[in-house]
């Protein structure tokens, strides 16, 4: 299986300052078919997972602009560009490439 | 609006049996894939199974194989989780999670069911 490693696995921020989370997967996510199949997950306290990003810089319907990924290869981040109060919550990488699908341990954002 | 509604969670002795449900509406349900993924008490998500439209395919982790069985009842848009002798590592929340038709992964998410192994 592939394994996502994820950097820090805890970050404090303080609100309106840029926010970057690390993935590191421990082989190539590009797929055959020319995609790279990296997403993003927030986790807020006491709600279910939600996808922010897809196919690694993708944004998802409704997540705000303030979210952007990138990457290639086995080396991706996650930025919010100003990180505000309801961001605060557990940031997970995933990867669907090669099954089974596997996530990264999270990281937790935090407001200074 | 895409929703999906698990059910069937509780406290259960080791070596017994539940049979979560997941109810969806807003999407076409018989055109989607369908995963179940957990979450132990303060920790990551793993993936546990998954299911394609018509059933041809059925996947688990190795940590559930041969105790869990994924179904779907395409008449009547749920997806069920079958878990048999289960263990105390078996405690987490269960998520029931719609798989992307635009690309691999999963996009839409429910909110969960807890399950509790414990004598």
């Amino acid at each position: 299986d592939i394994v996502m490693t994820q950097t820090p696995l805890s970050s404090p921020v303080t609100l309106g300052q840029p926010a970057s989370i690390s993935c590191r997967s421990s082989q190539s996510l590009a797929h055959s078919d020319g995609n790279t199949y990296l997403h993003w997950l927030q986790q807020r306290p006491g709600q279910p997972p939600r996808l922010l990003i897809y196919k690694m810089s993708n944004r998802f319907s409704g997540v705000p602009d303030r979210f952007s990924g990138s990457g290639a290869g086995t080396d991706f981040t996650l930025k919010i560009s100003r990180v505000e109060a309801e961001d605060v919550g557990i940031y997970y990488c995933m990867q669907a490439t090669q099954f089974p699908h596997t996530f990264g341990q999270g990281t937790k954002l935090e407001i200074k | 609006e895409v929703q999906l509604v698990e059910s069937g969670g509780g406290l259960v002795q080791p070596g017994g049996s539940l049979r979560l449900s997941c109810a969806v509406s807003g999407f076409t349900f018989s055109s989607y894939w369908m995963h179940w993924v957990r979450q132990a008490p303060g920790k990551g998500l793993v993936w546990v199974s998954r299911i394609s439209e018509n059933e041809n395919t059925i996947n688990y982790a190795d940590s559930v194989k041969g105790r869990f069985t994924i179904s779907r009842d395409n008449a009547n848009n749920t997806v069920y989780l079958q878990m048999n002798s289960l263990r105390a590592e078996d405690t987490a929340a269960y998520y029931c999670v719609r798989g992307s038709r635009d690309f691999y992964g999963m996009d839409v998410w429910g909110q969960g069911t807890t399950v509790t192994v414990s004598s």
